[in-house]
């Protein structure tokens, strides 16, 4: 089964308002998680980490403002794609580490109209 | 961490074997290969590791060489479901090493009926 679940699936959303994305690690507790953005036809693109406690990490060029990451539990990572506009619109994804074995949520696909 | 060089497309016909290449010339003593793959819209999924020797499970064979330069994932007998971008990283055997992992443009496999 999996063990990094991520939701919603796809959703989607008008623009300026806001959309919050959650990733668990289902069976185990990760202190770390980390989200990335997969436009169409490109790679994954790390954004930021997400460190449990404290203040998330971001990646040159992302918007720490736009994008919220909170990590308040040992299994629970969520990002919040504020005030969304249609260039926002991406598969999400999300991966949390269990050791040296890395686990991908399911991905989350934003379309903002 | 070591970069890797994979061919950007590979056609493959459906019950015939898929070899995917992945060179690795800068790989150190202590990195692993790793492969994994994304299926569109969804998120990564682990195939396989392995350090110096072949590698097998019920997904597929890694074969790296003598050297560890480089590197072959084997689907000994593709089906439609494994169309879907393959990645090849390089990565060592500590939790530290997983950090900012980061995904390069991979492998797109197309397996045709």
């Amino acid at each position: 089964g999996a063990v990094v679940s991520q939701h919603p699936s796809r959703v989607i959303c008008k623009s300026g308002t806001s959309v919050k994305i959650e990733c668990r690690s289902l069976d185990f507790q990760a202190t770390t998680m980390f989200w990335y953005r997969q436009f169409p036809k490109q790679s994954l693109m790390l954004m930021a980490t997400s460190n449990e406690g404290s203040k998330a990490t971001y990646e040159q060029g992302v918007e720490k403002d736009k994008f919220l990451i909170n990590h308040a539990s040992l299994t629970l990572s969520t990002l919040t794609v504020t005030s969304a506009h249609p260039e926002d619109s991406s598969f999400y994804i999300c991966r949390a580490q269990r050791g040296t074995e890395a686990f991908f949520g399911q991905g989350t696909r934003l379309t903002v109209v | 961490d070591a970069k890797t060089t994979q061919p950007p497309s590979m056609d493959c016909a459906e019950g015939r074997a898929a070899n995917l290449p992945c060179n690795h010339s800068t790989i150190s003593g202590n990195e692993y290969v790793y492969w994994y793959r994304q299926i569109h819209s969804q998120g990564p999924q682990y195939i396989i590791h392995g350090l110096k020797n072949n590698e097998t499970n019920e997904m597929a064979s890694l074969i790296i060489t003598e050297d560890r330069k480089s590197s072959t994932l084997i689907l000994p007998h593709a089906t439609l479901r494994d169309t879907a971008v393959y990645y090849c990283i390089v990565r060592g055997m500590t939790t530290d090493s997983w950090g900012k992992l980061q995904f390069g443009a991979g492998t797109q496999v197309v397996v045709t009926p």
